[in-house]
This record gives C-alpha cells, sequence and structure tokens, in this order.
C-alpha cells in the first residue's frame, strides 16, 4: 500500500522551515526518506526505524511516530540546495520500498 | 568504488520494438530493484532480484515486461513490442542487503525511455 505524503507541493523562502508529512494506514516496519532533483537519481536522507525515533542530518531531520504509521521530515533553515522532490518509502518486511507520490519543495532565493 | 550504473541514460525505441535497460549494482551489492518513474509521479515499484533470482515482481505488468539477474553481469529489464504507454523514467537500486534489515539502497542515474 502506497504511503501518502503531504503537502504536495510546497514554495518556502530561502531560511524558512518546512515539515513533510508521510503516513500509512498500517503500522510499518521502516520509513525510508530520498530526495530527488530534476533529471537526477534519488538519493538517500534517512531510515527510521523503531517507533518514536527521530533521527538528524545536519539541518534536515525526521521522526517516527510511536505506532509507526506516520513519519514527518523537517527542513530547518531551508537553503537554495534543499529544492527537489522527497519521497518518502515505507518497508512491511517484504523486502521492498514502496514510495509515496512525492513533495515537491521549491526554494526561492 | 562506482555506484549504481544504468545504460543507456536516453533510449527511443519505436513502437513493437523491444527495449533493453541494463543496470550494474555497486560492488558488493546482490540485491537489485527496478522502479518506474513517470513525470511528475512518484517511484513505482516493479521488481525485486538477488542474484539469479527474481524474489518479487509484484509491480510488474505480466505481459511484455521481464526482469533477469544473472550470476556473471549485469540486471537486465527487457520489454518486448514497447507501446507508447511505456516511455517513463527506469530507475535501477541496489542494496548489500534486504531493505528489511535497515540497509539503504542506493539508485542509479535511470534510463529515460522514449517510445515514439
Amino acid at each position: 500500500q502506497q504511503p501518502v505524503q503531504s503537502p504536495q507541493a510546497v514554495i518556502l523562502r530561502e531560511g524558512e522551515d518546512a515539515v513533510i508529512n508521510c503516513s500509512s494506514s498500517k503500522a510499518l516496519y521502516s520509513v525510508h526518506w530520498y530526495r530527488q532533483k530534476h533529471g537526477e537519481a534519488p538519493v538517500f536522507l534517512m531510515i527510521l526505524l523503531k517507533g518514536g525515533e527521530q533521527k538528524g542530518h545536519e539541518k534536515i531531520s525526521a521522526s517516527f511516530n510511536e505506532k509507526k504509521q506516520q513519519s514527518s521530515l523537517y527542513l530547518t533553515a531551508s537553503q537554495l540546495s534543499y529544492s527537489g522532490t522527497y519521497f518518502c518509502g515505507t518497508e512491511n518486511r517484504d523486502d521492498k520500498i514502496i514510495f509515496g507520490k512525492g513533495t515537491r519543495l521549491h526554494i526561492l532565493p | 568504488n562506482a555506484g549504481v550504473m544504468q545504460n543507456p541514460r536516453h533510449l527511443v525505441r519505436r513502437r513493437g520494438q523491444e527495449a533493453r535497460l541494463r543496470c550494474s549494482p555497486m560492488k558488493g551489492h546482490s540485491h537489485v530493484y527496478w522502479y518506474r518513474q513517470l513525470p511528475e509521479e512518484g517511484l513505482k515499484f516493479m521488481v525485486y532480484l538477488q542474484k539469479e533470482n527474481i524474489i518479487d515482481e509484484s509491480g510488474m505488468p505480466k505481459e511484455r515486461f521481464s526482469a533477469e539477474f544473472p550470476k556473471e553481469g549485469p540486471s537486465i529489464l527487457r520489454i518486448q513490442q514497447v507501446v507508447r504507454g511505456d516511455s517513463a523514467a527506469y530507475f535501477c537500486a541496489s542494496s548489500p542487503g534486504t531493505v528489511k534489515l535497515n540497509t539503504e539502497a542506493f539508485f542509479g542515474q535511470g534510463t529515460r525511455l522514449t517510445v515514439v
């Protein structure tokens, strides 16, 4: 089952914050976050495995709620380089990652 | 250590021809995943392979599409008798273990197939 991402698109000014949500109707085993720039390969950001887990990656961090049905990606003090499409991927112990439709993030100078 | 290599980067085929897309995983990776991406859409899972085995092909169309990952050589995604609707970007990803073991998958640059 494909996870649901929201919002579909975000426009920010440089320095502003953003939150991207990823939710599932069932408990998940893990959540994988990727960023893809136009015409390029998706690039791995982080994996969350445990309920209640939070991970950071410089000014990009993510959380996985206790029930393991929702994850959020936090972008703090956004930079121009953060522009792209963010995908959450969910894995349910079946060895494959199912991706959401993506959230397009555009950062204005 | 080279990343995941896909070729060709761009492929143009006429309707009815065959398309062969190649993916060489990262060194030491024995797990390969194929995804299809339409413009402005997400990555749709197609098939998961390990060396010489198809593990999960639940996302592959039943007809015209096939995939293999031989003992030697790259993984191949083959589309026979292509139609315009097959036009998309096809991405391959590889990982050293199964993704359920908390290992990340690395993506190649993709092959952009255009059917004319």
